[in-house]
């Protein structure tokens, strides 16, 4: 079965740039996507088809894929940006979650 | 605005069976795949599986086929995730969302369903 890894956590100080990582076989062929899910909350789509941002979602959010790796950014990232962030794509019909990521604002 | 409304919270004994909903508004409910993910006590995200409306087209992840049923009744726009007879293991929060563009748009609030004895 296909998988999606990522690294359990990141730390970044606010202001600074935050990366997260998505690893699965051949990814960049296919679409990933980017949920950010706040403790007690649902998750919220925070990057559709690899780069592209839904309606409401700040510019400091960008989303890139390429060979194994997807990757999500947070530019100037801030307090309320702390989350748990999990990729997900499609593959053979089936739906694939990453792992999560847990991102700490320090 | 588009909307899902999911069934309240759960509170079932092993071997009891379960069917919660979700309620969708705002958009053409037969347009759309609905999906359903379990997110148990402090870990991921889990896709379970996901259903067409407009014909019942319906798609299990290998880990949920044959554990859980999904269905909908278009006609009051609602999604439905049961099962027959219920584990300790399925305790977990439930979410339905809607798919597009290969991704899951708009989420409802979830569902918890404690299964205990």
């Amino acid at each position: 079965s296909y998988e999606l890894t990522q690294p359990p956590s990141v730390s970044v100080s606010p202001g600074q740039t935050a990366s997260i990582t998505c690893s699965g076989d051949k990814l960049g062929d296919k679409y990933a996507c980017w949920y950010q899910q706040k403790p007690g909350q649902s998750p919220v789509l925070v990057i559709y088809q690899d780069s592209k941002r839904p309606s409401g979602i700040p510019e400091r959010f960008s989303g890139s894929n390429s060979g194994n790796t997807a990757t999500l950014t947070i530019s100037g990232t801030q307090a309320m940006d702390e989350a748990d962030y999990y990729c997900q794509a499609w593959d053979s019909s089936l739906y694939v979650f990453g792992t999560g990521t847990k991102v700490t604002v320090l | 605005e588009v909307q899902l409304v999911q069934s309240g919270a759960e509170v079932k004994k092993p071997g009891e069976s379960l069917k919660i909903s979700c309620k969708g508004s705002g958009y053409s409910f037969t347009s759309y795949w609905i999906g359903w993910v379990r997110q148990m006590p402090g870990k991921g995200l889990e896709w379970m599986g996901i259903i067409y409306p407009g014909d019942s087209d319906t798609r299990y992840s290998p880990s949920f086929q044959g554990q859980v049923t999904i269905s909908a009744d278009k006609s009051i726009s609602t999604a439905y995730l049961q099962w027959s007879s219920l584990k300790a293991s399925d305790t977990a929060m439930y979410y339905c969302a809607r798919r597009r563009l290969s991704a899951f748009d708009y989420w409802g609030q979830g569902t918890l369903v404690t299964v205990s004895s």
